[in-house]
């Protein structure tokens, strides 16, 4: 059973525009939450994290957003350049079991210049 | 050079072979993970070790077994390879810390004929 989805399996963006992906969990107990950039061949890189005592977190051009309510964050990349296109994972876990992280399946996102 | 490297980077093999992927880390992190990834499915946890003397199973363990033969070496077996093992495998590593942010080796390319 799949804890962590993301619903979108690609995004095409032009260049300069917002990016936005979006990410939903289930599980009530995840508190910490990650953001992983992958290109082709390479493994994924960490991007971005936020925790459940925050509702937001920014790192130059790359935001995250965490509803917890609605059990749902979202990464936004202004503005958006052609070297952002990469898959990405965001990935959430439980301090209750210590460094195990749940992964979504991965967002395809394209930037066309 | 790379932090966390992943011998080999490619791998076909025939069912019911035994193989061994093999992952070693200078960054000093104390935490070893291994994932596989499939399409559509993301990236999930096999198994992962605390330290030396600490291994747990992750989410997908049968019919995989590890070895952490020291701080910087964490190796995955697959005793008997069958099809369904056909995958991308990621070496990962973290600092002791809870939530931590993991630290992702290139990736092993394996596929079970």
């Amino acid at each position: 059973d799949q804890q962590v989805k993301q619903n979108s399996p690609s995004l095409s963006v032009q260049e300069g525009r917002i990016s936005i992906l979006n990410c939903d969990y289930t599980n009530s107990m995840f508190d910490y939450f990650l953001w992983y950039k992958k290109y082709p061949a390479e493994g994924p890189t960490f991007l971005i994290s936020i925790s459940s005592i925050k509702d937001k977190n920014e790192d130059g051009r790359f935001t995250v957003f965490l509803n917890k309510s609605a059990k749902h964050l979202s990464l936004h990349i202004v503005p958006s350049q052609p070297g952002d296109s990469a898959v990405y994972f965001c990935a959430a876990s439980a301090g209750s079991t210590g460094n195990q992280f749940y992964f979504g399946t991965g967002t395809s996102l394209t930037v066309i210049p | 050079d790379a932090d966390v490297t992943q011998t080999p980077r490619n791998r076909i093999t025939k069912t019911g072979k035994r193989i061994m992927l093999e992952c070693s880390q200078t960054k000093g992190h104390d935490r070893m993970y291994w994932y596989r990834q499939d399409p559509g499915l993301g990236l999930r946890l096999i198994y992962y070790s605390f330290d030396v003397k600490d291994i747990n199973k992750g989410e997908i363990s049968d019919g995989y077994s590890v070895s952490r033969q020291a701080q910087a070496k964490f190796s995955l077996s697959l005793e008997s390879a069958i099809p369904n093992q056909t995958a991308l495998y990621f070496c990962a590593t973290s600092r002791a810390d809870i939530q931590e942010t993991q630290y992702f080796g290139p990736g092993t390319r394996l596929l079970v004929l």
